[in-house]
């Protein structure tokens, strides 16, 4: 079974300091993991994701991802957050199949 | 670049009312989804057409259908509409590919009075 849990509801940050946004699955094969990002009134937008290539990810936004089997995460990271980077930001994980299982989302503020 | 289109953007209906929703995916996608997201709430998976048949089934009310056309357009229709079906309804779709990345439309906010 499959399963997605996003440690923090609400992540705060002042800009220009570093973004942490973390993600654990669960999940019996290996699987796909994304990260999307929402925007107030806006669709939600692919930031990145794993498919068993490289286990770091380099996404749009300067944001990144590392894919650690050995502790079924997948964190999102940004160096140094930004103004425009306040959203909602959602972690997914599929197995290759045609049903994708959110996490209920992280809601990151980035204070001035 | 092409993206995911979805229409109408805004919607209000009354209670008891039917709504049609409607997603033109990606040009060569042939997989579609559609989300439901409540206020508040993460998306919820509700179904999904792969080359325009049925291909999984989530949390979709009996009350609503689906269906994917021979131009993978896909259309949701919800009948006998509930205060508690307003929400935010993204449609995405996807290439026939393993790894089925999945990319979202603007969303189609139902509004039911």
């Amino acid at each position: 079974a499959q399963s997605v849990t996003q440690l923090d509801s609400h992540v705060s940050v002042s800009e220009g300091t570093p973004v942490l946004l973390r993600c654990n699955y669960s999940s019996s094969y290996s699987p796909s993991l994304f990260w999307y990002v929402q925007h107030p009134n806006k669709g939600l937008q692919l930031l990145l994701k794993y498919t068993s290539a490289a286990t770091l990810v380099k996404g749009i936004n300067g944001f990144e991802a590392e894919f650690k089997k050995s502790e079924t995460s997948f964190h999102l990271t940004k160096p140094s957050a930004h103004m425009s980077d306040a959203a909602e930001y959602f972690c997914v994980v599929s197995e290759a199949g045609n049903q994708f299982y959110f996490g209920t989302g992280t809601s990151l503020t980035v204070i001035p | 670049a092409a993206g995911v289109i979805q229409s109408p953007r805004h919607l209000i209906k009354e209670k008891r009312e039917t709504a049609t929703l409607k997603c033109y995916p990606i040009p060569r996608h042939d997989t579609v989804y559609w989300y439901q997201q409540g206020p508040g709430q993460d998306p919820q998976f509700l179904i999904s057409f792969y080359e325009k048949m049925q291909s999984d089934k989530g949390s979709i009310p009996d009350r609503f259908s689906a269906q994917q056309f021979s131009d993978y357009h896909s259309e949701l229709n919800m009948s006998s509409l509930e205060l508690g079906d307003s929400a935010l309804y993204f449609c995405a779709s996807s290439l026939p590919s393993s790894f089925r990345t999945q990319y979202f439309g603007p969303g189609t906010r139902l509004t039911v009075l």
